[in-house]
């Protein structure tokens, strides 16, 4: 099955910087990527996504870029804020009927410093 | 956004016995996933469903049963329930097509076994 690698683990930045994490996958036939944010104790929440007829999707301070190619795909934080603390999760999954399975990243832990 | 609900939200059982949780979607979407989530691991998918009646096995699915009795509801069931098995489960829903796929997270089930 596919497999997501997510790095880094933990990434600390300070208040107004750019924070960047990095995902790569395995399964070419992959074509969906979407980006999940976590606050301590809530569920995950869709932030930005991306589908593999795109290499690039900005949704106001988040970028997300894929290189298909590569297999790798990220996720770009402008103008961090405190508020952007919190844990972060790729994945990837083929998409279309009976199918829309999501394989996760491990995930990382942003913290934002003022 | 969808409306996926759990419960219990809070759970402790003993080695040995029976569990089951449960999840209802009120937006009516085809498929529907239960994960698991641990430090380190990220989140992990056990059972998931394309529709009332239909179960399929995730990446982990040893330990655990799943039932999709109706469109809305989808159960994940512990038989012998193990130590191991101390998690905070997730469910989502999600539509499962190619241009509808995002999946929308529950509040999360904290299970503690004894």
């Amino acid at each position: 099955g596919e497999q997501v690698e997510q790095l880094p683990s933990i990434l600390r930045v300070q208040e107004g910087s750019s924070a960047s994490i990095n995902c790569s996958y395995e399964d070419s036939a992959s074509n969906y990527f979407p980006w999940y944010k976590q606050e301590p104790g809530e569920n995950p929440k869709l932030i930005i996504d991306i589908r593999s007829n795109m290499e690039r999707k900005q949704i106001q301070e988040l970028i997300v870029l894929l290189d298909k190619k590569a297999k790798r795909f990220s996720l770009h934080i402008t103008d961090t804020q405190p508020g952007d603390s919190a844990m972060y999760f790729c994945a990837a999954s083929l998409t279309g009927a009976n199918t829309g399975k999501l394989t996760f990243g491990h995930g990382t832990i942003l913290r934002v410093h003022p | 956004e969808a409306a996926v609900t759990q419960s219990p939200r809070n759970k402790v059982a003993v080695t040995g016995g029976k569990v089951t949780l449960s999840c209802n979607q009120t937006n009516n979407h085809n498929n529907m996933y239960w994960y698991r989530q641990d430090t380190g691991h990220g989140l992990r998918l056990i059972h998931y469903s394309y529709g009332a009646g239909s179960t399929e096995k995730g990446d982990i699915p040893d330990g655990y049963k799943a039932s999709r009795p109706s469109q809305e509801n989808f159960s994940l069931i512990l038989e012998l329930a193990t130590p191991s098995q101390t998690s905070v489960y997730f469910c989502a829903s999600g539509e499962g097509d190619c241009n509808q796929d995002t999946q929308y997270f529950g509040p999360g089930t904290r299970l503690l076994v004894l």
